[in-house]
């Protein structure tokens, strides 16, 4: 079965500096691999995807991924954080059933809570 | 474009009761999924549907159902409440595609918020 693990469950950065959120993502086959954010009771937005290409993916709000196939790894990564980019982020794959391609299921990671101080 | 539209975004239910929830995708989408999200459990997949038709379904008990009209919008009952279904139920919608490996993302609406007292 698809899975990922986010290994980090709150990280702290200082307005300015990089900040990263890590993934780890364990599959059969190639990966389809996602990053959404969660703000204080609301749904999650989309903010990027890696299907196959560039292993720097680039996203929206100033957002980049960087796939590594071999560390398993897509880990986030903000050149400059801002105290508005806090909230719940996660990592998901799209999971796959033998013989049943097309539906659409993401398994998600357990979240990383980023606190981005000012 | 609009997007995913949830109602109600919030309700209070009790023990044994019943609820439906529904969701209305973004224009053109005909993939609608749920998941549950719960501070123990995470987001877990509850079912997807597509062109009307359940594609697949998460380890849920049979007490949570749902259906997708023709229209695409889409409801999710949950029967006999209990307790531990207090969660935000997400609704998220797809271009998707009826075979192949899709590499669509899913968008997801505000979510539903339900209390079970």
């Amino acid at each position: 079965a698809q899975s990922v693990a986010q290994p980090e469950d709150q990280v702290n950065v200082a307005e300015g500096n990089p900040l990263t959120v890590k993934c780890t993502y364990s599959v059969s086959g190639n990966p389809y691999l996602f990053w959404y954010v969660q703000y204080p009771n609301r749904g999650l937005q989309f903010l990027l995807k890696y299907i196959t290409g560039d292993n720097l993916v680039k996203g929206s709000y100033g957002f980049e991924a960087e796939f590594n196939k071999s560390q398993t790894s897509f880990h986030l990564k903000k050149p400059s954080a801002l105290v508005s980019d806090s909230a719940l982020y996660f990592c998901a794959v799209r999971d796959v059933e033998q013989g049943n391609t097309g539906f659409q299921k993401l398994v998600f990671g357990t979240g990383t809570r980023l606190l981005v101080s000012p | 474009k609009a997007g995913v539209t949830q109602t109600p975004r919030y309700l209070i239910k009790t023990r044994g009761q019943q609820v439906t929830l529904s969701c209305s995708p973004i224009s053109g989408h005909r993939s609608v999924s749920w998941y549950q999200q719960t501070p123990g459990q995470g987001l877990q997949f509850l079912f997807e549907y597509f062109s009307e038709t359940q594609r697949n379904k998460g380890n849920f008990p049979g007490r949570f159902s749902g259906r997708q009209f023709s229209n695409s919008r889409s409801e999710m009952n949950v029967s006999t409440l209990e307790l531990g279904d207090s969660a935000l139920y997400l609704c998220a919608s797809s271009l998707s595609s009826s075979g192949g490996y899709s590499s669509y993302e899913q968008y997801f609406g505000p979510g539903t918020r339900l209390t079970v007292t």
